[in-house]
Parts: structure tokens; C-alpha cells; sequence
């Protein structure tokens, strides 16, 4: 059961301009939601998280927006750097608890010269 | 460094060999959760533990794989009788408490099995 769905696998954006990646989410009752980055031969890394009960989330070049009515979030780079170049994981915890994730299956983001 | 640290970095055996994977949490951190990354999916919870606790482990398969956390020394995955189906990524990521969105896991740079 995917409770947390990337429909996008790539993404191409030219330097300087927006990225847009998104995630669909089933379950109403999770908490919050994080983004993740993974570049290859390494770990995920933590980018930015958000409140269930916000509707946006800022740090720096990176924004997140959660339509709780959608069961939509997006995660927005502006403006994109080549190394942002990454594959970008959405994930939230299994409900009922904070222990565990449950990811989507990625966007790949390659941004352009 | 005072990431997360998994060892090896790169692990092969053969069918019927027995795979262990380390992990030393971040510093101060005294959560640990293992996670499966098969190609092209997203990372799968495995287990979660404490110091001496296995907490949640609703995500590992029912044989053959087992993990702990001793009072000292690194966080063990371990994989006996390995198939072919075992090939993956695994990561283990860190938390201070109890993962939360203001307190996300850490993330290791992951041991890539590979079964011949």
C-alpha cells in the first residue's frame, strides 16, 4: 500500500528557473511531512519539513506547500542550481507513530546550464 | 565526522553466506532505524531500536534477517542465508528521540549488498 506517491520519476529545469516536485499522499492522518535528497553512492539528507497544520514551510531556496483538502505537497527550488541535481524523496511517518517513514519513490531533478 | 557510519560501504556474497551490516549512530543519538532501498523504489522501513531494544521490527522479513543494538558498539543487520532477492541499499538512519518533524532522521550512506 503506497500511502505516499511520487508520480513523476524526472524532472529536467534550466539553471536559474523554478523547480517544482510533487507528492500525493493517501492517509489524512499523518503529522507532517519531509523532504529528503539523495545524490548517488550516498544517504538521504534531510531538507525541509512541515506541520499538518501549516500550509507552507520556507527555508531559504527551498519552500514547501501541503493542500491538506488535495493530499498534495510540493516542494519548490528557486531558483535552481546545477547542484541541486538529485533524486528528491517525500516521506511522512506510518500513523500512530513518529518511529518509522514511509517514502515515495523519488523525483530525479536534473538541472540544466 | 560525526555522521551516521555504516560499514562496509560495499558488501558481496554468494547464495547460503550470512551478510552483517553496521551502523554507529550520530553522536548523542540513541535511535536507530534500518531501512531497504531496492533499485528504483523508494527506502522501506525495516526495524526500529533502542539500546538493547528492538522497538518496531514490522518491516523485516520473518526469517533470516535479525537486528540489533547492544549497550555498546554499533547497530548490527543481519542477513543469514542470503538470496539473490537480498540485493539492495540498505541505510541506517539516526534519530535523538523518537523521529519527529522538527527532530528528522539522519541518514548513513548506506552498505550496497550485492549476491552473486
Amino acid at each position: 500500500d503506497q500511502q505516499v506517491k511520487q508520480n513523476s520519476p524526472s524532472l529536467s529545469v534550466q539553471e536559474g528557473r523554478i523547480s517544482i516536485l510533487n507528492c500525493d499522499y493517501t492517509n489524512s492522518m499523518f503529522d507532517y511531512f519531509l523532504w529528503y535528497k539523495k545524490y548517488p553512492a550516498e544517504g538521504p539528507t534531510f531538507l525541509i519539513s512541515i506541520s499538518s497544520i501549516k500550509d507552507k514551510n520556507e527555508d531559504g531556496r527551498f519552500t514547501v506547500f501541503l493542500n491538506k483538502s488535495a493530499k498534495h505537497l510540493s516542494l519548490h527550488i528557486v531558483p535552481s542550481q546545477p547542484g541541486d541535481s538529485a533524486v528528491y524523496f517525500c516521506a511522512a511517518p506510518y500513523t500512530g507513530t513518529a518511529s518509522k517513514l514511509t517514502f515515495g519513490t523519488g523525483t530525479r531533478l536534473q538541472v540544466t546550464l | 565526522n560525526a555522521g551516521v557510519m555504516q560499514n562496509p560501504r560495499h558488501l558481496v556474497r554468494r547464495r547460503g553466506q550470512e551478510a552483517r551490516l553496521r551502523c554507529s549512530p550520530m553522536k548523542g543519538h540513541s535511535h536507530v532505524y534500518w531501512y531497504r532501498q531496492l533499485p528504483e523504489e523508494g527506502l522501506k522501513f525495516m526495524v526500529y531500536l533502542q539500546k538493547e531494544n528492538i522497538i518496531d521490527e514490522s518491516g523485516m522479513p520473518k526469517e533470516r534477517f535479525s537486528a540489533e543494538f547492544p549497550k555498546e558498539g554499533p547497530s548490527i543487520l543481519r542477513i543469514q542465508q542470503v538470496v539473490r532477492g537480498d540485493s539492495a541499499a540498505y541505510f541506517c538512519a539516526s534519530s535523538p528521540r523518537q523521529g519527529e518533524g522538527n527532530q528528522p532522521q539522519h541518514f548513513g550512506d548506506g552498505t550496497r549488498l550485492s549476491i552473486l
